[in-house]
């Protein structure tokens, strides 16, 4: 079973310019959250997708977006980059299909995106 | 505002002892409690989890011990081994993950 696929694995932009990341979830998962990795900081929730519709929103502004497609691919879109979008952005699928996690439906996640801002 | 925290950023053991990683929480509602498990370059692994309602799970080498009057838990691995050394976070489940920021363990052969 393949894993959870995010492109590309390393990108540099500049301060002002937007980025696009995308994430392949496990066949069959239906749930894409996406996490935002920062030194001393941990994992910061983004958002949740399932079935195409955000479930879940984390407390970031509103230059981070996301979209879920129907094949359960997602993208995530930061706009008008700043040095502190510096990165590493995690995607996570899962097969939770209720709103609350449960201890069975743990995520499984790729291999990143580190996003250098310069 | 962090919900979950780890306030050991790191830990290092001497290999064949035990590595006891700790972690606080604030929201009693949380429903399950995970561990996981981060080398460089790669995503996090999940490790073991346990219900708001056990007080201790195990699996193998691992072994997770929940506190919930004290809103607290903790991960025993024994014996820790070289390959165990990674950066470990630990994470509640409720509408979302909460993660918190990691402790790195160095095995030390």
């Amino acid at each position: 079973k393949a894993g959870v696929t995010q492109t590309p694995r390393y990108l540099i932009k500049t301060r002002g310019q937007q980025v696009t990341l995308s994430c392949s979830p496990i066949s069959g998962h239906r749930s894409v959250s996406w996490y935002q990795q920062t030194p001393g900081q941990g994992l910061q929730f983004l958002f949740e997708y399932f079935s195409e519709t955000q479930r879940n929103k984390g407390n970031f502004p509103g230059r981070f977006s996301g979209r879920q497609f129907s094949n359960s691919r997602s993208e995530m879109n930061v706009s008008t980059l700043e040095l502190g979008d510096s990165a590493l952005y995690l995607c996570a699928s899962s097969s939770n299909g209720q709103r609350r996690f449960s201890g069975a439906n743990v995520l499984t996640f790729g291999a990143g995106s580190r996003l250098t801002v310069l | 505002d962090q919900q979950v925290k780890q306030n050991s950023p790191s830990l290092s053991v001497q290999e064949g002892r035990i590595s006891i990683l700790n972690c606080d929480y604030t929201n009693s509602m949380f429903d399950y409690f995970l561990w996981y498990k981060k080398y460089p370059a790669e995503g996090p692994t999940f490790l073991i989890s346990i219900s708001s309602i056990k007080d201790k799970n195990e699996d193998g080498r691992f072994t997770v011990f929940l506190n919930k009057s004290a809103k607290h838990l903790s991960l025993h691995i024994v014996p820790s081994q070289p390959g165990d050394s990674a950066v470990y976070f630990c994470a509640a489940s409720g509408n979302q993950f909460y993660f918190g920021t990691g402790t790195s363990l160095t095995v030390i052969p």
